[in-house]
């Protein structure tokens, strides 16, 4: 597709339940960021995927955050047994490195996870 | 790590110009940015500064010293669609990591008034 596609949109789950929330990049871009925002807050950082290289994890806020990204493209961002303060937008951007690079993200419109 | 600082909140009349100041500090300073975000929707990117310097982009202009750790995002001929937060974000150079992190600031939320 043209921009970034991330699903589901809205998720309600309860407490205790795993979620996976999917990325898709821009075709092409080597570059992927998880970014969690909660209401009212700035984006906290969470996952970086550059290429191969091994994804930078620092941001990940407890063990029960993992993500993957399969073959350079496709993101998935798992949360293991939900907690209420991992409601919150979480956000997907890509970027490349090619071409007159100008560090421009593009978002997707982000996922809505809502823990009750 | 990074820590970025910008006012929580500012109020301009409509025509008017406003100036979003951001502070930061960091250890690998690879390049400052200013994203622009309207409430329920994803950041969309405004400008970008890797050297000291006015950056100029139509009504928007961005600013930077290294030196200072300190940018500004300006925003002239204010129109009420320009009612968004405005987030300030520093790339820095993960050396343990071997990346490149972008770490945003708290945004500032700008209320742009008749």
């Amino acid at each position: 597709g043209a921009g970034v596609s991330q699903s589901p949109s809205n998720k309600v789950t309860e407490k205790g339940k795993d979620v996976e929330l999917r990325c898709d990049p821009i075709s092409g871009h080597t570059a992927l960021y998880w970014y969690r925002q909660s209401l009212g807050q700035g984006l906290e950082f969470l996952i970086y995927f550059q290429g191969n290289s091994a994804p930078d994890k620092s941001g990940l806020p407890s063990d029960r955050f993992s993500a993957e990204r399969t073959g350079g493209s496709v993101s998935t961002l798992t949360i293991q047994r939900t907690q209420q303060e991992d409601s919150a937008v979480y956000l997907c951007a890509t970027y490349t490195r090619d071409r007159g690079y100008t560090g421009e993200l593009f978002f997707g419109e982000g996922s809505r996870l809502t823990v009750l | 790590g990074q820590n970025i600082d910008q006012p929580t909140e500012m109020t301009a009349t409509e025509g008017a110009i406003v100036q979003i100041n951001c502070t930061y500090q960091t250890s690998g300073f690879n390049g400052l940015f200013w994203y622009q975000q309207h409430a329920g929707e994803a950041p969309t990117f405004l400008s970008y500064n890797v050297l000291d310097g006015l950056e100029e982009k139509g009504r928007f202009s961005s600013f930077l010293s290294r030196s200072k750790g300190y940018s500004y995002l300006l925003l002239k001929e204010l129109q009420m669609k320009d009612s968004a937060s405005y987030l300030c974000a520093v790339r820095d150079r993960n050396s343990g990591a071997g990346s490149y992190q972008l770490t945003f600031g708290k945004g500032t939320k700008l209320s742009v008034i008749p």
